[in-house]
C-alpha cells in the first residue's frame, strides 16, 4: 500500500521566515504533485515534478524532488500572511487510473 | 468557463435517502475521479473512470456507485446515506500520464 507522509501537519510561523514541509513517500514513484487549498474551497495545483531533482519555483514557494530517498520538499521563503493554507502532497497510484494518493495535509498559518 | 463543475454544491439530507452529484469537465480529459475530504481534511481516492474502465477503491461500499453517460461526465450516486457519509466529495480530471488533476469546487454533503 502506498502511503505519503507530510510533516508537520500543522505549522504557525511569523512573517519574514523560512521553513520547510516534506512529504515522504513508501514506494517507488518518478512523479510527486503539490497542491494548495484555502478554507472551504478547492485544490489548486503548484507545482508537478517529474524527475529525481526536479526543483520548481513560483513566488515564494519551492518544490524539489529526490526518488531516491522518496522525498520531496516545499520550502518556504520569507513568509506572508497570504500562504495561509493547507499544503497536499500527493503521488501517483501506478496502475490506478493515475489517481493520486494525497498526505494529510500542512496547515499553515503565517502570523505577523 | 468553469473547468470542471460539480453541482450541488450544498447538500444536505437525511439517512436513508439516496442522493446524486453531478460533475462536468469541459476540458477534454481522458480520465475523471471522485474524492472524498473528510473533516481532518483527509483527502481519499473513490473512483478513477478512463475511456469506460472503471477503477474502484476496493474500501468504498458498494452504496456509492459512479456513473458516466460520456467522456465529460462522471456523476456519483450514493443509495442509504448513513451520517459517516457526510464530507466534502471532489471531482477531478486528468489528460495523460502527468496526472496533474484539475478539481471541482467541491459538494459539502451533509447527512443527518
Amino acid at each position: 500500500e502506498l502511503k505519503v507522509e507530510q510533516n508537520p501537519l500543522f505549522l504557525s510561523m511569523q512573517e519574514g521566515k523560512n521553513y520547510t514541509i516534506y512529504c515522504n513517500y513508501s514506494t517507488t514513484s518518478d512523479r510527486l504533485y503539490w497542491y494548495r487549498q484555502d478554507p472551504g474551497k478547492s485544490l489548486e495545483s503548484l507545482f508537478v515534478l517529474l524527475s529525481n531533482g526536479a526543483v520548481k519555483q513560483e513566488g515564494r514557494l519551492m518544490a524539489s524532488l529526490d526518488t531516491k530517498a522518496r522525498l520531496s520538499t516545499l520550502h518556504i521563503t520569507a513568509a506572508v500572511h497570504d500562504l495561509s493554507a493547507t499544503y497536499f502532497c500527493a503521488v501517483d497510484m501506478l496502475y490506478s487510473g493515475y489517481a493520486l494518493n494525497f498526505g494529510k495535509g500542512t496547515s499553515l498559518l503565517v502570523t505577523p | 468557463d468553469t473547468a470542471v463543475s460539480q453541482t450541488p454544491k450544498y447538500l444536505v439530507t437525511q439517512m436513508g435517502n439516496d442522493k446524486s452529484i453531478k460533475c462536468e469537465q469541459n476540458l477534454g480529459h481522458d480520465t475523471m475521479y471522485w474524492y472524498k475530504q473528510d473533516s481532518k481534511k483527509f483527502l481519499k481516492i473513490m473512483f478513477s473512470y478512463n475511456n469506460k474502465e472503471l477503477i474502484i477503491n476496493e474500501t468504498v461500499p458498494n452504496r456509492f456507485s459512479p456513473k458516466s453517460p460520456d467522456k465529460a461526465h462522471l456523476n456519483l450516486h450514493i443509495n442509504s446515506l448513513e451520517l459517516g457519509d457526510s464530507a466534502v466529495y471532489f471531482c477531478a480530471s486528468s489528460q495523460d500520464r502527468t496526472g496533474k488533476l484539475f478539481f471541482g469546487s467541491g459538494t459539502q454533503l451533509s447527512v443527518l
